[in-house]
């Protein structure tokens, strides 16, 4: 398996414009995790799904952020209207759903915002 | 609720000298734990784990943690340092009622040589 696949590597944009992170898991994987990186806040969970669906959305920031799983292969991160503020790293990661399995990661998308 | 406490945002040790990188956590639950490593612009890639079982577990690149349940630890060593161990070290915590990763805040080594 390719691992997981997150595309783009890197994004910039400007402010107020809307931004779109997109993730491929594992085949067979039911869990999808975000993730988001920064120096001030370290690696914050977004949210996360299960089958599709999401499971606990209270790391989402604020209304600005979405997501979506609209199949068991594709899971997409928008921000609209985007913000200084949101230029972090943000990983995409998966697993099984055995108890103790480890999350995979994907490379990561850094959004840079200006 | 689950939390991770990593002691020291940076260590710094010598090539060939032992390294220990610290981690408490907390979890209401029997907790499976975890070390990932980061390095520069990559993902992060899985060192070791602990669910159940011998408490001793060793991991890829000769890093191995124990979990000791009655001080919440597990404790990241590496018997001699490498120049190519120099990465972000990541503990994080999960249990069987919440599957998603909780994270502490990493730490930085550096390896001198």
């Amino acid at each position: 398996d390719a691992g997981v696949i997150q595309s783009p590597r890197h994004e910039v944009t400007e402010m107020g414009q809307e931004v779109t992170l997109r993730c491929k898991p594992i085949s067979g994987h039911d869990y999808l995790f975000w993730y988001r990186q920064t120096m001030m806040r370290g690696l914050e969970l977004l949210i996360y799904f299960n089958n599709n669906v999401p499971i606990d959305d209270s790391g989402m920031p604020e209304d600005r952020f979405s997501a979506k799983m609209p199949n068991a292969s594709f899971s997409t991160l928008k921000i609209q209207p985007s913000e200084p503020r949101d230029s972090a790293v943000y990983f995409c990661a998966s697993s099984d759903g055995e108890g103790g399995t480890e999350a995979f990661f994907g490379q990561g998308t850094r959004l840079t915002v200006v | 609720a689950q939390s991770v406490t990593q002691l020291g945002s940076h260590v710094s040790v010598s090539e060939g000298a032992l390294v220990l990188l610290r981690c408490n956590y907390s979890s209401s639950v029997p907790p499976y734990l975890f070390w990932y490593v980061q390095y520069p612009n990559q993902g992060l890639q899985l060192l070791l784990k602990y669910t159940t079982g011998a408490t001793l577990v060793k991991g890829i690149n000769g890093f191995e943690a124990e979990f000791k349940k009655s001080e919440t630890s597990f404790h990241l060593t590496k018997p001699s340092a490498h120049m190519s161990d120099a990465a972000e070290y990541f503990c994080a915590v999960s249990d069987t009622g919440r599957r998603a990763l909780t994270f502490g805040s990493g730490t930085r080594l550096q390896v001198q040589p």
